[in-house]
């Protein structure tokens, strides 16, 4: 499978607990987003590494949140003392700047979805 | 107002049915436009993508995107049951972290 992989899937966890999402974007893609979506919205950008630098993030990512991509290949998005208001599904997408579109075209992975109970 | 609007539906159709999926937007700098297919509890699939204004087909698909109306639409032919899925429209400037999504069409195709 040559897509972006999430891992875990699923994962319930208990208010105030800290969380771990995975992702490994497509091989060759040197960009890689963090999107978060609610039922009945689109996604809405979180993060953006290009290779292992960050290079933006939104507003909505609170203290609590917080994103790495160590190698340049693989990312992890934590997120510290989970709230309720969390819950949410978790969505990496990756792109090449020699891809489609010059990059603007981004690839989605399963997603990992949170509840926060 | 949101930065791109688009009707949530639900929209049912028999199947056969030529399907019209559509988003207006308020942002002049957008230039790239896409569509996604999202299946239920599954991440966004990339179905298409056009640059500036225009047509663009593919198989069954076909994409419009009228700048000057800031209108951009997706037509189904022959729509299918495994059409059935929530489609998403998305646009982007051409910076890496600003593209807006609207919140999806939620399609159902009856056999």
């Amino acid at each position: 499978d040559t897509g972006v992989s999430q891992d875990p899937r699923h994962k319930i966890t208990k208010r105030g607990q800290n969380v771990t999402f995975r992702c490994d974007p497509i091989s060759e893609h040197n960009r890689l987003y963090w999107y978060r979506q609610t039922l009945g919205q689109g996604p809405e950008f979180l993060t953006y590494f290009q290779n292992e630098a960050q290079l933006e993030k939104s507003r909505l990512l609170s203290d609590r949140f917080s994103a790495e991509r160590p190698k340049g290949s693989f990312s992890t998005l934590e997120i510290q003392r989970t709230e309720q208001g969390d819950s949410a599904m978790y969505l990496c997408a990756s792109s090449s700047i020699t891809g489609s579109a010059g990059g603007n075209t981004i690839y989605f992975g399963e997603g990992s979805w949170l509840t926060v109970v | 107002q949101k930065e791109v609007e688009q009707d949530p539906g639900p929209l049912s159709v028999p199947e056969g049915a030529i399907v019209s999926l559509n988003c207006t937007y308020s942002n002049s700098a957008f230039q790239y436009f896409m569509w996604y297919r999202q299946y239920s509890r599954k991440g966004p699939e990339l179905l298409m993508y056009t640059y500036s204004s225009g047509n663009k087909e593919d198989g069954r698909f076909t994409a419009q995107v009228d700048k000057s109306s800031k209108y951009i639409s997706l037509f189904i032919r022959d729509s299918q049951p495994s059409d059935s899925a929530t489609y998403l429209c998305a646009m982007s400037a051409g910076n890496n972290n600003d593209m807006r999504f609207g919140a999806g069409t939620r399609l159902t195709v009856k056999p």
